[in-house]
Order: C-alpha cells, then sequence, then structure tokens
C-alpha cells in the first residue's frame, strides 16, 4: 500500500522568503507523485507531477519538487513566497494501474507582509 | 473546457434525510472520481468509474451512500440517512484514459454537506 506523510501541517513564511513544504512516500513499487494547491472553499488544482521522467519537476506559478528515490522524499520549493500563495497544499502518490491517488492531511502555508 | 462543476455548493441537512449531489465532468473525460474531504485532513477515495461502470468503492462507502454514472456522463451521490459524521465536502474529480495511476485528476470545487 503507498501512503504520503507531510511533515508540519502549517508553515509560515515572510513574503519574498524560501517556501519548502515536505512529503516524504511510501511504496513498494515506482511511485507517481503529485502536489495539489488548495484555496478556501475551492476544489484542489494540480500544481505539478511526477511521472519517472525528471527528477526536478517544474509546476505553475513557479513552483517546483525534485524526487529523491533515496530520501523517498518529494519537496515542494518556491525561491520567492507571494501572499497569493497563502492555501493548503497537499502531497498525494499513486501506482502505475491505480485508480485512486492518496493524499496527505495537508500543509496549511501562511505568508507574512 | 469548463471544468469539472458540481451541484449544489452548499447543502445542509436534517439528520435522517437523503441528499443527493451531482457531478459533471470535463466532457471527454472518461473516468471520474468521487472524494470525501473532512476538515484539516485530505481527500479520502470513495469511489471510481471508468464510463458507466463502478469499478472500484472504498469501505469508506457504506450500505447508505451509493453513487451512480448512468450513460457515462454526469454522476450523482446519494447518500441515504445522513448522519453528521456525514458532515464533510464532497470532491468530484474527472481524468482521461491514459497510464492509469499517473493521469492528472481535475477537481470540481466541491459539495459541503453539513448535517444538523
Amino acid at each position: 500500500a503507498q501512503s504520503v506523510t507531510q511533515l508540519g501541517s502549517h508553515v509560515s513564511v515572510s513574503e519574498g522568503a524560501l517556501v519548502l513544504l515536505r512529503c516524504n512516500y511510501s511504496s513498494s513499487v515506482p511511485p507517481y507523485l503529485f502536489w495539489y494547491v488548495q484555496y478556501p472553499n475551492q476544489g484542489l488544482q494540480l500544481l505539478l507531477k511526477y511521472t519517472s521522467a525528471a527528477t526536478l519537476v517544474k509546476g505553475i506559478n513557479g513552483f517546483e519538487a525534485e524526487f529523491k528515490k533515496s530520501e523517498t522524499s518529494f519537496h515542494l520549493t518556491k525561491p520567492s513566497a507571494h501572499m497569493s500563495d497563502a492555501a493548503e497544499y497537499f502531497c498525494a502518490v499513486s501506482v502505475v494501474g491505480a485508480s485512486k491517488i492518496i493524499f496527505g492531511s495537508g500543509t496549511r502555508l501562511s505568508i507574512r507582509p | 473546457d469548463t471544468g469539472v462543476s458540481q451541484d449544489p455548493r452548499h447543502k445542509i441537512t436534517k439528520r435522517g434525510q437523503n441528499v443527493t449531489f451531482r457531478c459533471d465532468p470535463i466532457s471527454e473525460h472518461n473516468r471520474l472520481y468521487w472524494y470525501r474531504q473532512t476538515l484539516g485532513q485530505g481527500p479520502e477515495f470513495l469511489t471510481y468509474f471508468q464510463n458507466e461502470a463502478q469499478l472500484e468503492k472504498s469501505r469508506l462507502l457504506s450500505d447508505r451512500f451509493s453513487a451512480e454514472r448512468p450513460k457515462g456522463s454526469f454522476s450523482t451521490l446519494e447518500i441515504q440517512r445522513t448522519e453528521q459524521g456525514d458532515s464533510a465536502m464532497y470532491l468530484c474529480a474527472s481524468s482521461l484514459d491514459g497510464i492509469a495511476g499517473s493521469n492528472t485528476r481535475y477537481f470540481g470545487p466541491g459539495t459541503r454537506l453539513t448535517v444538523l
């Protein structure tokens, strides 16, 4: 079975600072990994996904994530935070042939002016 | 591409009542998923359709829950005899054929259910 663990339910950074949201996965077979963002009272929007191509994945809104098999990690980063980045972020995992993706419990990102 | 739509966006009901939610996926998408999200948690998988066939159901989907996708287009999720524990956001997502597992799910805005 697959699972993801998001370290830190709440992260707060200053505007312009580096954003780092941590995700570790567990999977017995090569995983597919996703980051989704959710703004208040809205559905989830895909930021980026890893599907066994390049290990450094670039997504929308300046976010990127690096797949590190040795560390079973897929951390999300952004060099410079904007106020508009304040939202809930979910890491998720799936595998070949799976019908569902498994979500982590989420990390709420706050941006300080 | 108008995105995934869900109706209603909010539903308040009394315990014991039945409720039905509708999901309209992106028109060319043949796969449709229902998820449930409670406060402070990530979405949890409920069920999955490929065209009109319901291929997988989670153990979370008790006998009071039923989902249909009669013509392989829109889907409905019905909850009978609602309980306060059913209060949650119900999310629908759709995707196109591809390598199962990697295909991107596009989510709707959700239906927030409150059971009093």
